[in-house]
């Protein structure tokens, strides 16, 4: 089966830095991956699509030079959460689309929790 | 346009109770149809998928079938464990290449 792999699982940064959050698929190619953000308790919120070799495609409401995605290759995307405040404090989960014409659903990492203090 | 409503729960049961957990959708077409399962601080899991109508999903005890009639897709277990504790998704993809849409989530406690 496919299997996505996400890291760090958990970081804790200090306000002003940035974070990067990598998501690998080890063992298919994913041209498209997906990043959500959960808050606690609450459901997944699609941030943006990610695209291997163009640009990502932000949901309204996201900013796009806060949260910083790559997809510079078929098994890997970033997102970098940039000048980090405590409200980007969230869970953090990545998922990439399945190859085409494969049997199973997408697949998700097992997420990031980020603490900004 | 597409959507998936599920019941929002929590939803709380004895230890070895039967499980329903709502789930109806809006969709053009025939999409694809899932339940995904999210334990405590861990990302999704896929738990079962139905492609077509009348497909019955099924994995560790749990069962869903994909009703066009009723656009639904319920989950089922006869019955649940402490460790099915989780937050459970339904979602479903229009075609194939289009982005999954997910329910809200429903929340399940089960009490020993």
């Amino acid at each position: 089966g496919a299997v996505v792999s996400q890291h760090p699982s958990r970081v804790i940064c200090k306000s002003g830095t940035s974070v990067k959050i990598e998501c690998r698929s080890l063992d298919f190619q994913a041209t498209t991956m997906f990043w959500y953000r959960q808050f606690p308790k609450k459901s997944l919120m699609l941030m943006a699509t990610s695209n291997e070799g163009s640009k990502a495609t932000y949901e309204q409401g996201v900013e796009k030079d806060k949260f910083l995605i790559n997809h510079a290759s078929l098994t890997l995307s970033t997102l970098t959460v940039t000048s980090a405040h405590p409200e980007d404090s969230s869970f953090y989960i990545c998922s990439a689309r399945p190859p085409s014409g494969s049997s199973y659903g997408y697949t998700f990492g097992s997420g990031t929790r980020l603490t900004v203090v | 346009g597409n959507s998936v409503t599920q019941m929002e729960g929590p939803v709380t049961l004895s230890e070895e109770a039967f499980l329903t957990i709502n789930c109806t959708y809006t969709a053009t077409g025939y999409p694809s149809l899932f339940w995904y399962v999210q334990y405590p601080g861990e990302g999704l899991q896929l738990l079962l998928k139905a492609t077509k109508a009348d497909d019955k999903g099924s994995n560790k005890g749990f069962e869903a079938t994909y009703r066009k009639e009723t656009t639904s897709f319920h989950l089922e277990k006869g019955s649940v464990q402490v460790s099915d504790s989780a937050v459970y998704f339904c979602a479903l993809i229009p075609n194939r290449d289009d982005k999954i849409i997910f329910g809200k989530g429903t929340r399940l406690h089960i009490l020993p």
